[in-house]
């Protein structure tokens, strides 16, 4: 199974809104509702941010939000702050009833 | 509160097996429905799902790696071991277990670097 498709990177000005794509096949993001997205700070474990395409665990900023479309997850920040700075990763169920992750996006605030 | 910790060589000599060890606390792998799995991260790369042992035993593998990968439980000690073997310099990463399918809780990663 191959990886996920994310941008390496993107950015954005505090307060503004960005948005981060997934792409995967029919066989992952397409197939199941079961895409979740990280977040990790340097030299840090990563920390789930979203779970199941769009549901928030608690403790979780509504600013963050996310979507599906296809075969194409979404991470949106909105009000983008210093502290969202950090890499992003999407991972989602497959066919084969295992796991897959992107490449990684590196959230940049300007 | 659930944690979960990564343990087991630095070093590994090319050719050798890994053995890690994930101890955890606050939940039971005799809960139906939980499961415990690796992912591993190469330094400054991305991650990288291994595999995943359930609550009844059922395991699934990385498609690229179920031929050297190994992964057990031990319900009383509350751990779950991942056993790699003929490690090579590409396995050198950082390796994490997590809770779930969500990879809810993870835990702090062991890194872990195949050198002669």
């Amino acid at each position: 199974q191959s990886a996920l498709s994310q941008p390496a990177s993107v950015s954005g000005s505090p307060g503004q809104s960005i948005a981060i794509s997934c792409t995967g096949t029919s066989n992952d993001v397409g197939g199941y509702n079961f895409v979740s997205w990280y977040q990790q700070h340097p030299g840090k474990a990563p920390r789930l941010m979203i779970y199941d395409v769009r549901n928030r665990p608690s403790g979780i900023s509504n600013r963050f939000s996310a979507s599906k479309s296809g075969n194409t997850a979404f991470l949106t920040i909105s009000g983008l702050q210093p502290e969202d700075e950090g890499d992003y990763h999407c991972s989602s169920f497959t066919g084969n009833n295992t796991w897959v992750f992107g490449g990684g996006t590196k959230v940049s605030v300007l | 509160q659930i944690t979960l910790k990564e343990s087991g060589p630095t070093l590994v000599k090319p050719t050798q097996t890994l053995t890690l060890t994930c101890t955890f606390s606050g939940f039971s792998l005799t809960t139906s429905g939980l499961n415990v799995g690796w992912i591993r991260q190469p330094p400054g790369k991305a991650l990288e799902w291994l595999a995943v042992i359930y609550w009844d035993d059922d395991k699934r593998y990385s498609p690229s790696l179920k031929n050297r990968l190994n992964i057990t439980k031990d319900t009383a000690k509350n751990q779950v071991v991942l056993t790699m073997t003929n490690v090579d310099p590409v396995d050198t990463a950082t390796y994490f277990c997590v809770r779930g399918n969500w990879f809810d809780y993870w835990g702090q990663g062991t890194l872990v670097i195949v050198s002669s």
